[in-house]
């Protein structure tokens, strides 16, 4: 069966520091797909990243990287510079086949980023 | 205005109660979903659509039902509420096309059962 474990419950930072969200999977399909998704304390989940199983190459968006680790069944969420807009709930999700009715969450991991 | 629209926003409900929670979007999607959210526990499926005449379990649909009512509405009924199903629902839609399937969630129902 397919699993997401965040062991990070809550992290704080100061603004300015570098953060790293971590999220571990397992799964025994070769496919499958993995997302971060982002709360802000308004509530609404907004879609971050998708990263299928065949694409190992790390991602960059901006302030935000991905490093995604088939080896070691990772796909870990760095925010460089941190702010204090990006102070949210964070959820790695697992979905085999790529199909949202098979999407598993990881609990979440509450980031809060000091001024 | 949002493309997942879910009402009402809060809700207080008494144990035994007939509720209903709605969701409606206009992003043209095929696909909806009822999910909800435990403090600590992420999100749980409850129940998905992926048209208006298929209907499916999810992970967690005891005590639950759904009515898609046309492509654009998909409401959430708890026939008869219960404490621990006080929580936070989310409505989301998703459109599978090829390979790239991503949810887009409404602002979420906060629903207490007293």
């Amino acid at each position: 069966a397919q699993k997401v474990t965040q062991a990070q419950t809550e992290i704080s930072v100061v603004e300015k520091e570098d953060v790293t969200l971590d999220c571990v999977y397992e799964t025994r399909d070769t496919t499958y797909y993995l997302f971060w998704y982002k709360q802000p304390p308004s509530g609404e989940l907004v879609f971050l990243i998708r990263r299928n199983s065949f694409d190992e190459q790390n991602e960059i968006s901006g302030r935000y990287s991905w490093n995604f680790q088939k080896s070691t069944s990772s796909f870990n969420f760095t925010i460089t510079a941190s702010q204090v807009v990006d102070s949210a709930v964070y959820f790695c999700a697992l979905s085999e086949k790529g199909g949202s009715e098979k999407l598993v969450f990881g609990k979440g991991t509450k980031l809060t980023v000091n001024p | 205005d949002a493309d997942v629209t879910q009402t009402p926003r809060n809700r207080i409900t008494k144990t035994g109660k007939r509720i209903m929670l709605e969701c409606s979007q206009t992003k043209g999607h095929d696909r909806m979903y009822w999910y909800r959210q435990d403090p600590g526990l992420g999100l749980r499926l409850i129940y998905y659509s992926f048209d208006v005449k298929d209907i499916n379990k999810g992970e967690i649909s005891d005590g639950y039902s759904v009515s898609r009512q046309a492509q654009a509405k998909f409401s959430l009924s708890l026939e008869s509420a219960i404490p621990n199903q006080t929580a936070l629902y989310f409505c989301a839609t998703s459109d599978k096309t090829g390979t790239d399937e991503k949810l887009f969630f409404g602002s979420g129902t906060q629903l207490s059962v007293l």
